[in-house]
C-alpha cells in the first residue's frame, strides 16, 4: 500500500536487551516523525528527521535511544538496553514537507518482561 | 510540561447529537492546530485543521473552532455517529514544527 508501514507490529523483549523498529514512509515525504504512546498516555513526540537536515532529538528521553533514517527514506529507531518503561506503542508518522498533516503507521507495541 | 492539553479523558453522546472535544495550550507561539482520530490497534489519522488567521474551519460533519485569545480550540461533530467512537488527539505545532499532542479524548457515541 503506499501508507507508512512499521515492522515489527508487535515486539516482546526481554529487560537489557537491544531492539530496533522500523518505519518505511510514504515515498516522496521529506519529514519523518518517531513518537511514543504509553498507557494511557498521549503522544510523546521522540525525533524528527526533515530531509539532509541534522534530525530534531530534542524528544528522546535517555541516551539509549537513537534513531536514523537511511537515504532520506527508511528509519530506524533503536533502544539499548531496554527498561520496562520503555513498554509503549511506537508511532512514525511522514508529511510531504514539515508543517503538514503527518501520516501514521499502525505502530510497534513494544513490551519489555 | 504540557504544552497541549485535552482535559476530558473521555466523552459519551447520542447518536445524532452533537460532540464537542475541547483543547487547550500554553504557548501563544503555536500558529497551526490539527485533530487526529485513532481507532484502535491502529495509528492516528488526520481529521481537520486550523491555521491561527482563521477562527473556523469546517469538513462536512466536522468544524474546528479557534479562540486565540483563551488559547482554546474545540472540534464539533454534528451529527454524531457510532463510527466517530474513537480517541482524538488535539495537536499544535509552530510554523509546522515541533508539533505537541494531548492527550486524547476517547468518544464513544451510542446508537
Amino acid at each position: 500500500g503506499a501508507g507508512v508501514s512499521q515492522s515489527p507490529s508487535n515486539k516482546v523483549t526481554e529487560k537489557g536487551k537491544d531492539v530496533e523498529l522500523r518505519c518505511d514512509p510514504i515515498s516522496g515525504h521529506t519529514a519523518l516523525y518517531w513518537y511514543r504512546q504509553s498507557l494511557g498516555q498521549g503522544l510523546e513526540f521522540l525525533i524528527y528527521f526533515q530531509g539532509n537536515s541534522a534530525p530534531d532529538k530534542s524528544g528522546l528521553p535517555s541516551d539509549r535511544f537513537s534513531a536514523e533514517r537511511t537515504g532520506g527514506s527508511v528509519s530506524t529507531l533503536t533502544i539499548q538496553r531496554t527498561q520496562q518503561e520503555d513498554s509503549a506503542v511506537y508511532l512514525c508518522a511522514s508529511s510531504l514537507v514539515s508543517g503538514n498533516e503527518q501520516y501514521f503507521g499502525p505502530g510497534t507495541r513494544l513490551t519489555v518482561t | 510540561d504540557q504544552q497541549v492539553k485535552q482535559n476530558s479523558p473521555s466523552l459519551s453522546v447520542q447518536e445524532g447529537r452533537i460532540s464537542i472535544l475541547n483543547c487547550d495550550y500554553t504557548n501563544s507561539m503555536f500558529d497551526y492546530f490539527l485533530w487526529y482520530k485513532k481507532y484502535p490497534a491502529e495509528g492516528p489519522t488526520f481529521l481537520i485543521s486550523i491555521s491561527s488567521i482563521k477562527d473556523k474551519n469546517e469538513d462536512g460533519r466536522f468544524t474546528v473552532f479557534l479562540n486565540k485569545s483563551a488559547k482554546h480550540l474545540s472540534l464539533h461533530i454534528v451529527p454524531s455517529q457510532p463510527g466517530d467512537s474513537a480517541v482524538y488527539f488535539c495537536a499544535a505545532s509552530v510554523m509546522g514544527n515541533d508539533m505537541r499532542f494531548g492527550a486524547g479524548t476517547r468518544l464513544t457515541v451510542k446508537p
